[in-house]
């Protein structure tokens, strides 16, 4: 069974930082692209940051783009999103998602997710 | 960056009944690269339809989807009580959006 669970959420002051980790089990991770998407309180998805199978493309939403950095470790089966210069509108729940061979498809399946609170 | 508007923003019906949900891109989408998620309460996103219209794995056949170009529906032949949920559409051919959300509530 195919199964992601994050860490590492938390409360942070604004222009703070954090590491978010989402641990995979269930099948071969290098071989899949993955990504980070997050939900505000109350509101819908957005596509955060994606990442190729090998790690060697990146990519990041217009709203994160040189503050976020999207990593994966196959020794660890972990796929990481280090946050930098947060913001209060980054407050959100944060859910790692599994994609298919390719950054450009579905996301199946999606973690629990963690919560991220940007806050004084 | 394609935008998807979703309609309606909230949809009041029974179950037994009936859903329509309908998800509009601002461009054509290629290859009709659209997802369709349904999110309950407290709970991540889960697959239903991929490519516009292929079922993911263990989803039941009263949920399909369809459409091509900029215009997809979502459609639940007959209402479980399970299904009062809220419902997204995703496109990933040019880069990844989501659309705002359909919130399916029980009349």
């Amino acid at each position: 069974e195919v199964q992601l669970l994050e860490s590492g959420g938390g409360l942070v002051q604004p222009g703070g930082s954090l590491r978010l980790s989402c641990a995979a089990s269930g099948f071969t991770f290098s071989t899949y692209a993955m990504s980070w998407v997050r939900q505000a309180p109350g509101k819908g998805l957005e596509w955060v940051s994606g990442i190729s199978a090998s790690g060697g493309s990146t990519y990041y939403a217009d709203s994160v783009k040189g503050r976020f950095t999207i990593s994966r470790d196959k020794s660890k089966n972990t796929l990481y999103l280090q946050m930098n210069r947060l913001r209060g509108e980054d407050t959100a729940v944060y859910y790692c998602a599994k994609q298919q061979l390719v950054l450009n498809s579905w996301f199946d399946p999606w973690g629990q997710g963690t919560l991220v609170t940007v806050s004084s | 960056e394609i935008v998807l508007t979703q309609s309606p923003g909230t949809l009041s019906l029974s179950p037994g009944e009936r859903a329509t949900l309908s998800c509009r891109a601002s461009q054509s989408i290629s290859s009709s690269y659209l997802a369709w998620y349904q999110q309950r309460p407290g709970q991540a996103p889960r697959l239903l339809i991929y490519g516009a219209s292929s079922r993911a794995t263990g989803i039941p056949d009263r949920f399909s989807g369809s459409g091509s170009g900029s215009d997809f529906t979502l459609t639940i032949s007959r209402l479980e009580p399970e299904d009062f949920a809220v419902y997204y559409c995703q496109q990933y051919g040019s880069s990844i959006t989501f659309g705002q959300g359909t919130r399916l509530e029980i009349k």
